[in-house]
């Protein structure tokens, strides 16, 4: 049953914590993204990775980090400097690399909130 | 950045009705586009998409029509049930990134 999990479905952070959202794809997509969702906003883009071991920033990295080392894999760090975390996290994926005319599938989301 | 709006941000209708959720885009240079659905809670659903050199696609239950020349799009659900109560949203992407709008409710009277 292929898919995308994301994981833990709750998340709460104390100031100055610096937290890990999980993100895993068993769709063999070569590419993976991280959005943010606010209430009365469309999603926003964090961070982007087209390829194991390179990632690119979206329109709203600050504050955020990633990784890449395995091709199903795919966290998200929100660190101390993101004031303003509390919002329902989206990883996707797509088949091949690049943000082109590709079918891009979600997971459940993370929602993260501030203690 | 981009701006994808919708007309409406709720829609009531009975079951049975259709219903027209509508999308405009700011992008001229967009072509290919992507409906979701997301209930409460989950991660946005694929629902059908569209590429610019289209005019109309159709699905189970649900048509998108685009509209190139005023830059709008728009989902018809035909029969629309409980199930299809959540928010929907279009997205756009002119080759670089997708772009989303914020979404209309959908709220399905029984």
């Amino acid at each position: 049953d292929g898919g995308i999990t994301q994981s833990p479905k709750y998340l709460f952070r104390k100031e100055g914590q610096n937290v890990t959202l999980s993100c895993e794809q068993n769709l063999n997509h070569d590419a993976m993204y991280w959005y943010r969702q606010d209430p009365g906003q469309g999603l926003r883009l964090i961070y982007y990775s087209q390829i194991v071991n390179d990632f690119q920033k979206g329109d709203i990295a600050e504050g955020y980090s990633v990784s890449r080392e395995k091709k199903e894999s795919f966290p998200l760090t929100v660190t101390s400097a993101q004031k303003n975390p509390t919002a329902f996290y989206l990883c996707a994926s797509t088949k091949a690399g690049g943000l082109g005319l590709e079918t891009q599938y979600f997971g459940p989301g993370t929602r993260l909130l501030v203690l | 950045g981009e701006s994808v709006g919708l007309h409406l941000p709720t829609l009531s209708v009975q079951e049975g009705d259709n219903s027209i959720i509508n999308c405009a885009y700011s992008n001229s240079a967009s072509d290919y586009f992507i409906w979701y659905k997301q209930e409460s809670g989950k991660g946005p659903q694929f629902i059908i998409d569209i590429r610019s050199n289209m005019d109309k696609r159709q699905g189970q239950r649900v048509t998108v029509l685009l509209n190139k020349t005023v830059k709008h799009l728009s989902l018809q659900i035909a029969a629309t049930q409980p199930g299809d109560s959540a928010v929907y949203f279009c997205a756009e992407n002119p080759g670089n990134q997708f772009y989303f709008g914020t979404g209309t409710s959908l709220t399905v009277i029984p």
